[in-house]
């Protein structure tokens, strides 16, 4: 079974923090993602990376940093934690490149910001 | 105009009953489609991917495509209570690169 593991379940982090939500993928894919999911909104994509080293801005983008150094993991880096970035975060992954196959999420991680 | 749009419902439906979900997507290059299920409190699982236009059938979940339309349906046939769930369309397309967009969900209630 392909697993995506996220490093947290719940996190509450104080205003002006640096954040770190890291996740892990044991199938070998190509592609990672993170993404958040407020009520209403849906899941809305902040970035993703197609391979070690690649990112690519997603639509959400600012205040959120990536980092892709292997191939298995991928982190989300929140520079300076606001309240408004308090979220569920979902991070996903997809074997094919070309984004034509199912993507596999993480259990997610809910972020209280303080 | 979102990229991808649903209604975000609560569709309600008795159990037995035909459950009818629906999308729509803006970018014309779209090549594959999506539906994934959400549990309250879980991450969404992958039920049907689509990609071409037509039918497909996979017990009692039927996708159907229209790329004319830009228009993806989800059917659910004999619905029950455990179908109850948040429903999301995801699109892919060829523009902006390999991302997966998905729409708001809509969330559907199965009365037994």
């Amino acid at each position: 079974d392909v697993k995506v593991t996220q490093s947290s379940r719940y996190l509450v982090k104080r205003t002006g923090e640096k954040v770190f939500l890291e996740c892990v993928q044991d199938m070998d894919h190509e592609n990672m993602f993170w993404y958040r999911q407020d009520p209403g909104l849906g899941l809305r994509l902040i970035y993703f990376s197609y391979d070690v080293k690649m990112k690519e801005k997603g639509d959400i983008p600012e205040g959120y940093s990536v980092s892709r150094e292997k191939k298995e993991r991928f982190s989300l880096i929140l520079e300076s934690a606001s309240t408004n970035q308090t979220s569920m975060y979902l991070c996903a992954s997809s074997l094919n490149p070309y984004g034509n196959t199912e993507a596999f999420f993480g259990q997610g991680t809910r972020l209280t910001v303080v | 105009q979102k990229e991808v749009e649903q209604n975000s419902g609560p569709l309600s439906v008795p159990e037995g009953a035909i459950a009818s979900l629906n999308c729509t997507y803006s970018d014309r290059g779209s090549q594959s489609f999506f539906w994934y299920r959400q549990y309250s409190g879980k991450s969404p699982e992958l039920i049907m991917s689509i990609y071409s236009n037509g039918d497909k059938e996979d017990g009692r979940f039927t996708a159907q495509l229209n790329k004319a339309s830009q228009y993806v349906s989800l059917l659910i046939r004999d619905s029950q209570p455990s179908d109850s769930a948040t429903y999301l369309c995801a699109v892919n397309g060829r523009t902006g690169g390999f991302k997966t967009i998905f729409g708001a969900g809509t969330r559907l209630f199965v009365k037994a």
